[in-house]
């Protein structure tokens, strides 16, 4: 079946410094990639959606020179945050959307990459 | 605009115990609705989905069936086991008929503990 997968789950940084997060569909390509951020014991919550080969639209409230973009193909999406600080903890989650071998398009969810800023 | 209401958690069960968590939406047209399961530490799995009014979704032993006509999604299962003990979004995708967009909407979530 379609999978999602995310590269890290787990990182731990340095306040000031910036974190790349991947995001690929494997097995399918995407039409459209989604980011999302999670706190504790609450639901997801939309950043962005982009699309391949061009920018991101960002959801209100969302920095985009925060939170930095790129779809460089239809499999793949990278969320850099830049110069995090521990507000920006969290679990980060992206979602691809795609055929993934389903009649209709259904959206994927990856593992999720779980951030923590010291 | 969209939107999608579930009952709060969490919803504590003894295993084998019969399950309902309600899900209601708001949203024009025909949705596609889905359920969505997250367990401890990971994203979320696609658990099963209906995409026009009456259809029934399942998947290991959960069952919903879309009511048009009470806009609601309710998740069932006839024996709970403690390895279901996760958080369980409803969510929908809008009609695009309506012209209504290409994002999913998530409920807030509803937490299930299994115990034994």
């Amino acid at each position: 079946g379609a999978v999602v997968s995310q590269h890290p789950s787990w990182v731990i940084c340095k306040s000031g410094t910036s974190v790349k997060i991947e995001c690929r569909s494997l097995d399918f390509q995407a039409t459209t990639m989604f980011w999302y951020r999670q706190f504790p014991k609450q639901s997801l919550m939309l950043m962005a959606t982009s699309n391949e080969g061009s920018k991101a639209t960002y959801e209100q409230g969302v920095e985009k020179d925060k939170f930095l973009i790129n779809h460089a193909s239809l499999t793949l999406s990278t969320l850099t945050v830049t110069s995090a600080h521990p507000e920006d903890s969290s679990f980060y989650i992206c979602s691809a959307r795609g055929w993934g071998g389903s009649r209709q398009e259904t959206q994927y969810f990856g593992p999720g990459t779980r951030l923590l800023v010291l | 605009g969209d939107s999608v209401t579930q009952m709060e958690g969490p919803v504590t069960l003894s295993e084998e115990a019969f399950l309902t968590i309600n899900c209601t939406y708001t949203a024009t047209g025909y949705p596609s609705l889905f359920w969505y399961v997250q367990y401890p530490g990971e994203g979320l799995q696609l658990l099963l989905k209906a995409t026009k009014a009456d259809d029934k979704g399942s998947n290991k032993g959960f069952e919903a069936t879309y009511r048009k006509e009470t806009t609601s999604f309710h998740l069932e299962k006839g024996s709970v086991q403690v390895s279901d003990s996760a958080v369980y979004f409803c969510a929908l995708f809008p009609d695009i008929l309506t012209g209504g967009g290409n994002k999913l909407t998530f409920g807030t979530g509803t937490q299930l503990k299994v115990e034994l």
